[in-house]
């Protein structure tokens, strides 16, 4: 069975800090993890996706994630948060790039001027 | 290139009423998925098709749901008779294959509202 946890439904962080979005899955089996992310009125774009090769990705606009199997986690980063970062962001898993997705409940983000 | 379309953007209906949404995948994508968003819950899998057959519909609520794809092209999704509880955005998705380099498009979504 496959699952996604984000803590926190709503972030708020100033601009220029650190913007941390969390991610845990439960997956049967070697999962594929992906973040994706929706600016208002538009659909969903992919950030960033983890396929088993390097464990650290690094996603458009500065962001990056990590996988850490042991913690079977796969947290969002980027290093300074800038207005435009504001959005909605979702982590899925899928047991099979391409195929169905398992959502998370999203993190709505807020970048404070 | 067009990304994937979904038409409408949004729709207010009354409960007990039809109402048909479209989406039209990637030109060249066999593979077209239906995904819903209640409010504040998660992202939910309703279907996947490959080209004109329905590969998994595990995910339909039910049979007030019917999904079409007629000639492998752009895909319906009947919401008969709509109930309160079918509120949500309807999101679709298109990918050319499966596989670990592929990469699966949303399109906008549709947010429907039932009253």
């Amino acid at each position: 069975a496959q699952s996604v946890t984000q803590l926190g439904s709503h972030v708020s962080v100033s601009e220029g800090a650190l913007v941390l979005l969390r991610c845990n899955y439960s997956s049967s089996v070697p999962p594929y993890l992906f973040w994706y992310v929706q600016y208002p009125n538009q659909g969903l774009q992919l950030l960033l996706k983890y396929t088993s090769a390097a464990t650290l990705v690094k996603g458009i606009n500065g962001f990056e994630a990590e996988f850490k199997k042991s913690e079977t986690s796969f947290h969002l980063t980027k290093p300074s948060a800038h207005m435009s970062d504001a959005a909605e962001y979702f982590c899925a898993v899928s047991p099979i790039t391409g195929n169905q997705f398992y959502f998370g409940t999203g993190t709505s983000l807020t970048v404070i001027p | 290139e067009a990304g994937v379309t979904q038409f409408p953007s949004h729709s207010v209906i009354e409960k007990g009423q039809t109402v048909t949404l479209r989406c039209d995948p990637i030109s060249g994508h066999d593979n077209l998925y239906w995904y819903r968003r209640v409010m504040g819950k998660e992202i939910k899998f309703l279907l996947h098709f490959v080209k004109e057959s329905k590969q998994d519909e595990s995910g339909m609520p039910n049979n007030r749901f019917l999904a079409e794809r007629t000639g492998g092209t752009y895909s319906t999704l009947k919401v008969q008779p709509a109930e309160l509880e079918d509120s949500g955005v309807y999101f679709c998705a298109s990918s050319q294959d499966l596989g670990q380099n592929t990469e699966a498009f949303f399109g906008q979504g549709t947010r429907l509202t039932v009253v």
